[in-house]
């Protein structure tokens, strides 16, 4: 089956620092990629769509300068949360959608927990 | 607007049948996926229906009812290591999953 992995698993920082999550598709290649963010006991919200070769598509509230997102090869996103703050401590997740299956199906890596100190 | 409204919370004993609903909105309709989440951990698939009617898996089986807008995710035989949230996500015109939630299931000896 279509494995996702993201790196690191968990990450604690100070605040003002930057953080680079790395998200990966193992076996399939990936035009589109997901990041989302869920905090305690709420639903998945959708950060942005990263298309490979192209700017991300950052959803209404989401900031681009804060959340950098790129996407440079078929397997690789990559997620840095620059000048972290506390506030920005989530749970962030991404998915990857592999183009071979006919329904789109969005397969998700294990997630980043990040702490901000 | 788009939203899916679940049940918060449901309790079921173990060995015994759950059945979770599901309603939803979305702009434009490409099927609709039901996920499995445990605590801290990402999403895992379960199912996915775009057309009407029932889709079984083994203990697990999806119903969907575009009309209504409506879905359930019924699971069997239930073990304990079924306690779970359980999220239902139906994907709009732009093939973006759209997240509620999700049903969180406390499953009794």
């Amino acid at each position: 089956g279509a494995v996702v992995s993201q790196h690191p698993s968990w990450v604690i920082c100070k605040s003002g620092t930057s953080v680079k999550i790395e998200c990966r598709s193992l076996d399939f290649q990936a035009t589109t990629m997901f990041w989302y963010r869920q905090f305690p006991k709420q639903s998945l919200m959708l950060m942005a769509t990263s298309n490979e070769g192209s700017k991300a598509t950052y959803e209404q509230g989401v900031e681009k300068d804060k959340f950098l997102i790129n996407h440079a090869s078929l397997t690789l996103s990559t997620l840095t949360v620059t000048s972290a703050h506390p506030e920005d401590s989530s749970f962030y997740i991404c998915s990857a959608r592999d183009v071979r299956i006919d329904y789109n199906e969005q397969f998700f890596g294990p997630g980043t927990r990040l702490t901000v100190l | 607007g788009q939203n899916i409204d679940q049940p918060t919370e449901m309790t079921a004993t173990e060995g015994a049948i759950v059945q979770i609903n599901c309603t939803y909105q979305t702009s434009g309709f490409n099927g609709l996926f039901w996920y499995q989440q445990h605590a801290g951990e990402a999403p895992t698939f379960l199912s996915y229906n775009v057309l009407d009617g029932l889709e079984e898996k083994g203990r697990f089986s999806s119903f969907l009812s575009r009309s209504k807008g409506y879905s359930y995710l019924l699971l069997k035989e239930l073990q304990m290591k079924d306690s779970a949230s359980y999220l239902c996500a139906p994907q709009n015109s732009n093939y973006q999953l759209i997240w509620g939630a999700g049903t969180k299931l406390i499953i009794k000896p």
